[in-house]
């Protein structure tokens, strides 16, 4: 399975922007990126997913690197909420299944 | 609303006895999944089913059996064979398959079981 390496903790303040780094070296051509976030004592949530080009959505914005060996999750305003492990993940074309790592543990400053 | 259920939330089971995780969903969703998650750790997938009445081993199945007689229900047994069966379980469904691509997975709120 494809790996990507996360920072295992990261901190940030309410009401700024959060950039959550992910690298992916070995991503192939049809990886797409999935991100996911875990609040505790909860199953994990979907954000956001996105193949080569940039991805929005209403929770967060996915920048992909050119080469693709590198993504980042922006969250463009956070808030106390946003607290979580957030999980990006490499998801190959057609596989049945997501392999999880340890993620980024998000702690947000009131 | 639509959604995943799992129960019960917190389960207890005594040495050498077998306890089932009920997984149910309403979204539609062909495949589904069962995650285990241990303390400070990511998941660990167990079985998955990408269709009723099919159903294949994961990367932690041993000890685990499951079943998929309905379209919107996924049980899990833990039996007696799996020795350390105290973690945080997860059930998700997705509308993945070959023909719809990668399409995200959506979880249940867990069943965190221990022993007594």
């Amino acid at each position: 399975d494809a790996k990507t390496t996360q920072p295992n903790s990261m901190e940030s303040n309410e009401e700024e922007p959060v950039h959550l780094p992910c690298n992916h070296s070995t991503i192939s051509g049809t990886d797409y990126i999935h991100w996911y976030r875990q609040l505790p004592s909860q199953g994990p949530e979907y954000v956001i997913h996105g193949l080569t080009s940039n991805v929005n959505n209403r929770m967060a914005s996915l920048a992909i690197a050119e080469d693709r060996k590198s993504s980042t999750l922006i969250l463009h305003r956070a808030t106390l909420r946003d607290a979580a492990v957030y999980y990006c993940i490499l998801d190959p074309q057609g596989a049945q299944k997501l392999v999880f790592g340890q993620g980024t543990r998000l702690t947000i400053n009131p | 609303d639509g959604g995943i259920t799992q129960s019960p939330k917190y389960l207890f089971r005594k040495e050498g006895q077998n306890v089932t995780l009920s997984c149910e969903q309403n979204l539609n969703h062909d495949a589904m999944y069962w995650y285990r998650q241990d303390p400070g750790q990511g998941l660990r997938l167990i079985y998955y089913s990408q269709i009723v009445n099919d159903f294949q081993k994961g990367d932690i199945a041993e000890g685990y059996s499951v079943s998929r007689e309905k379209k919107e229900s996924f049980p899990l047994t833990v039996t007696s064979a799996q020795k350390n069966p105290t973690a945080f379980y997860l059930c998700a469904s997705s509308m993945r398959s070959p023909w719809t691509g990668n399409q995200p997975q959506h979880f249940g709120d867990g069943t965190r079981l221990s022993i007594l």
